[in-house]
């Protein structure tokens, strides 16, 4: 089946500590995104790739960074985190644009099972 | 600007009653997409439905239907006959056409009691 998959499920690390957290999918889809959801909050976007163009939100902060090496995988580092940073990560894709393409546009995005992260 | 809005934070009820959640936007956008998620405790985010601006039709799937009312701009969402694997948190989101960025709702808490 076509999924989004986010590996580790659960991750811990020490506080400063670089942690980078991992998003795969078969769904073929040009844009990726990285949500950061604490509790009982809404999914806030961090930044998503558009094919291979990197779109930062303004209010995301420097400390995390994201790669997209290739149009299945998508990452997410944390260069140094802080207790503030524990919360679930979600990755999602979708393919919304307009580029040509054999398959109808999937304007809803699909989300992965979440890595949640601690802090320590 | 768009935006989400879910008045009910918590909803409970009890199993089998049907129940209601409420979702309300705002956009300027003619042409848009509105969506309903589900997230479980398990915290993985599942995907329910999408309807475009254009398309009012009510839909109904098994125990679940949607009414998308633009003259009110609401998208509201039914359980009818609602069960335990039903609790959960749920999320009403829109998209303007040409965008590829969600605008969330704040979310609304469902918690069926057996």
């Amino acid at each position: 089946d076509a999924m989004v998959i986010q590996n580790p499920r659960y991750q811990v690390t020490q506080f400063g500590k670089p942690v980078t957290l991992s998003c795969s999918q078969t769904l073929n889809h040009n844009v990726m995104y990285w949500y950061q959801q604490k509790s009982s909050q809404a999914p806030k976007l961090l930044f998503h790739y558009y094919d291979k163009d990197f779109n930062n939100e303004a209010d995301t902060p420097d400390n995390f960074q994201s790669r997209r090496p290739n149009t299945s995988f998508c990452f997410l580092d944390i260069r140094s985190p802080g207790l503030g940073d524990a919360a679930m990560y979600l990755c999602a894709t979708s393919s919304p644009g307009d580029i040509p393409r054999a398959t109808p546009p999937t304007y809803e995005q699909y989300f992965g099972p979440g890595t949640r992260l601690t802090v320590t | 600007a768009q935006k989400v809005t879910q008045a009910q934070t918590e909803i409970s009820v009890v199993e089998k009653e049907d129940v209601t959640l409420d979702c309300v936007y705002e956009t300027r956008d003619t042409t848009y997409y509105l969506f309903w998620y589900k997230q479980p405790p398990s915290g993985e985010l599942v995907f329910l439905i999408r309807r475009n601006s254009f398309d009012e039709q009510n839909e109904i799937s098994g125990r679940y239907s949607w009414n998308f009312q633009k003259s009110t701009s609401s998208f509201n969402f039914t359980i009818t006959t609602s069960q335990v694997v039903d609790s959960a948190v749920y999320f009403c989101a829109l998209l303007n056409f040409g965008n590829e960025k969600l605008t969330f709702g704040t979310g609304t808490r469902l918690t069926i009691i057996p």
